[in-house]
């Protein structure tokens, strides 16, 4: 299995809209996750798709037909400015696999 | 509550030199996770614990790394005759139960530095 994330960084206005993009490319029924790593913090869990909730105003739809999770919010914040990994886990197997991430910036 | 702790949370070694990385999972937590991240890539899987049994251990690159988890509850991981590539921040991540819709919890990494 294999997850891509094709940019590095994403740079936008604050109030601007993003999508952090990902593609994964595995056979059976994945479990995708949003990972964010703020500056001097800890990974953590940001949401992930069978919740199919919507968390610090991000959302990310599971699409089978083109392999990808996007993240989307419609409207960046200043504080939205970190590392995200998008992540997959595939069948029983517990291990995460990770894409190499990308570096948010939101300016004033 | 406490999180995952990990230590040292910075070492730098020698070529050649043995080191030894500390995990403290969340307490409770079964399954525990060891993941390599090189500078600009993502965490990489290196090995899983499910209590003390280490059920995966594909990750491992080389034979001279090793890791136990004993009495089912902290976890160390052990390199041998360190190289430079060696050099990256190694994660440790733990969760409550084995299974795919389980939340893994991570630690703040230990950054090793091969000279």
């Amino acid at each position: 299995q294999r997850v891509t994330q094709p940019e590095k960084l994403l740079s936008v206005f604050k109030g601007a809209p993003v999508e952090l993009k990902c593609n994964y490319s595995y056979s059976g029924s994945p479990e995708l996750f949003w990972y964010v790593q703020y500056s001097r913090q800890r990974l953590q869990l940001l949401l992930r798709h069978i919740s199919r909730e919507s968390i610090k105003g991000f959302t990310a739809d599971l699409n089978k037909g083109e392999t990808s999770f996007h993240l989307k919010k419609p409207f960046a914040q200043e504080e939205d400015s970190a590392m995200y990994y998008c992540a997959l886990r595939a069948g029983a197997n517990s291990k995460l696999t990770f894409g190499k991430g990308i570096t948010l910036s939101v300016r004033p | 509550g406490a999180g995952v702790s990990q230590s040292p949370r910075y070492k730098v070694a020698k070529r050649g030199q043995d080191v030894a990385l500390r995990c403290d999972p969340i307490s409770g937590h079964v399954s525990l996770f060891w993941y390599q991240q090189a500078l600009g890539q993502g965490p990489e899987f290196l090995t899983y614990f499910q209590n003390e049994a280490q059920l995966d251990k594909s990750g491992l690159p080389s034979d001279r790394f090793f890791a136990e988890r004993p009495e089912g509850s902290v976890s160390t991981l052990k390199i041998q005759r360190t190289q430079q590539e060696d050099s990256a921040v190694y994660l440790c991540a733990s969760s409550l139960r084995e299974g795919r819709t389980d939340t893994q919890y991570f630690g703040p990494g230990t950054r090793l530095t091969v000279l």
